[in-house]
């Protein structure tokens, strides 16, 4: 079975510019998380959707990233304008509520991620 | 405030010994823990789990403890061997208070275990 699929696998953009990553999650998962992971902070939540509803999006840095999830089978992290503060490598995970792999469903099964530069 | 602490951001062990990886938490409200392996350029893969009314849950070669009243939990791994090589995140949950909202988890900052040969 596919696992999580996320794209680009890399991303180097100029400042100012508009990103955009995409993550596919597990079929049949009802949640979809998005990750950053920087050596300063480590991996932190930004955002989370539980039924194609953002349901926290409290770790947002600010309000030039922004994400959708359109469908059950999809969902966007877009970043306008980028800055070269936010290079970092972005996770997109998916759960299951209830079901599925684990014993109670609690565990988020992770992307490859995208390594975005911003230079 | 780091609320999943991993004060060991490295270590290091002999083929076929025991690694012992730890984490400290402090949110009282975490009933539910993981631990996850992660290699260079790949997404953080889930390793095992355990429940807050458990002490202990085994898969293989893989333990993990809990000690809740000193909120601590710890992930042994025996034998371990140099595919074990890898960063290990430890992460929590905590029950969401709102109904429909799924549980996120805190994770801490990792500890590379590299496993000589």
């Amino acid at each position: 079975d596919a696992g999580v699929i996320q794209s680009p696998r890399h991303e180097v953009t100029e400042m100012g510019q508009e990103v955009t990553l995409r993550c596919k999650p597990i079929s049949g998962h009802n949640s979809l998380f998005w990750y950053r992971q920087t050596m300063m902070r480590g991996l932190e939540l930004l955002i989370y959707f539980n039924n194609n509803v953002p349901i926290d999006d409290s770790g947002m840095p600010e309000d030039r990233f922004s994400a959708k999830m359109p469908n059950a089978s999809f969902s966007t992290l877009k970043i306008q304008p980028s800055e070269p503060r936010d290079s970092a490598v972005y996770f997109c995970a998916s759960s299951t509520e209830g079901r599925g792999y684990g014993p109670r469903g609690y565990e988020q099964y992770f992307g490859p991620g995208t390594r975005l530069t911003v230079t | 405030d780091q609320q999943v602490k991993q004060n060991s951001p490295s270590l290091s062990v002999q083929e076929g010994r025991i690694s012992i990886l730890n984490c400290d938490y402090t949110n009282s409200m975490f009933d539910y823990f993981l631990w996850y392996k992660k290699y260079p350029a790949e997404g953080p893969t889930f390793l095992i789990s355990i429940s807050s009314i458990k002490d202990k849950n085994e898969d293989g070669r893989f333990t993990v403890f809990l000690n809740k009243s000193a909120k601590h939990l710890s992930l042994h791994i025996v034998p371990s061997q140099p595919g074990d090589s890898a960063v290990y995140f430890c992460a929590a949950s905590a029950a969401q208070i709102s109904s429909g909202s799924a549980r996120q988890l805190t994770f801490g900052s990792g500890t590379q275990l590299t496993v000589l040969p």
